[in-house]
């Protein structure tokens, strides 16, 4: 069975610096890999997806992910961070062969929190 | 505008009273479900349906019931049965091909005391 597992539970940084979301995803055949964006007391959002071709994906906001399938990875990333970005962000995988292409499995999820 | 409407935002009831939670589409998406979420866990699936008159029970569908008798609608009961009913309940829909892009609800926060 798919998992995924989000190595930071919190990242607190400061306002227009980078930041980097970790997510590694246990290895599959094939996989869909996504980031979703949860504001406070609101439901998900989704930020981007990787389907298939290239291996950098953009997504809305100015958020990005790398695709990397030797390290089982996809890490979130945006270079310079704004206040209105303090959320909490959601890795998942869907595997598009296994026996339900319903699912889609939820990482425990990364608080992020901008400090000005 | 198209979306998903859950209701209400916030739910109060007594242990030992079953609930029901709305949740409703206008995006003609064939697919619809319902996740329980905790502080700490992430999301997890309850229920599934991908057709109407028809749903799958999640990885947590104990305590839970749910039916599909319209295809907008996918109100999800919290029963007594349920042992930890307090949690962020979120309903989500999606094209029945295109399971992995779900849209979410803005979801309802269920307090049992």
């Amino acid at each position: 069975a798919q998992s995924v597992t989000q190595l930071d539970s919190q990242v607190p940084v400061f306002e227009e610096a980078p930041v980097e979301l970790r997510c590694n995803y246990s290895s599959s055949v094939s996989v869909y890999l996504f980031w979703y964006v949860q504001y406070p007391n609101q439901g998900l959002q989704l930020l981007l997806k990787y389907l298939s071709g290239s291996t950098l994906v953009k997504g809305i906001n100015g958020f990005e992910a790398e695709f990397n399938k030797s390290q089982t990875s996809f890490h979130l990333r945006k270079p310079s961070v704004h206040i209105s970005d303090t959320a909490e962000y959601f890795c998942a995988v869907s595997d598009p062969l296994g026996s339900s292409a319903s699912k889609i499995i939820f990482g425990s999820g990364t608080r992020l929190s901008i400090r000005p | 505008d198209g979306g998903i409407t859950q209701s209400p935002k916030y739910l109060f009831r007594k242990e030992g009273q079953n609930v029901t939670l709305s949740c409703e589409q206008n995006l003609n998406h064939d697919a619809m479900y319902w996740y329980r979420q905790d502080p700490g866990q992430g999301l997890r699936l309850i229920y599934y349906s991908q057709i109407v008159n028809d749903f799958q029970k999640g990885d947590i569908a104990e305590g839970y019931s749910v039916s599909r008798e319209k295809k907008e609608s996918f109100p999800l009961t919290v029963t007594s049965a349920q042992k930890n009913p307090t949690a962020f309940y979120l309903c989500a829909s999606s094209m029945r091909d295109r399971a992995y892009e779900q849209y979410f609800g803005p979801g309802t926060r269920l307090t049992v005391t």
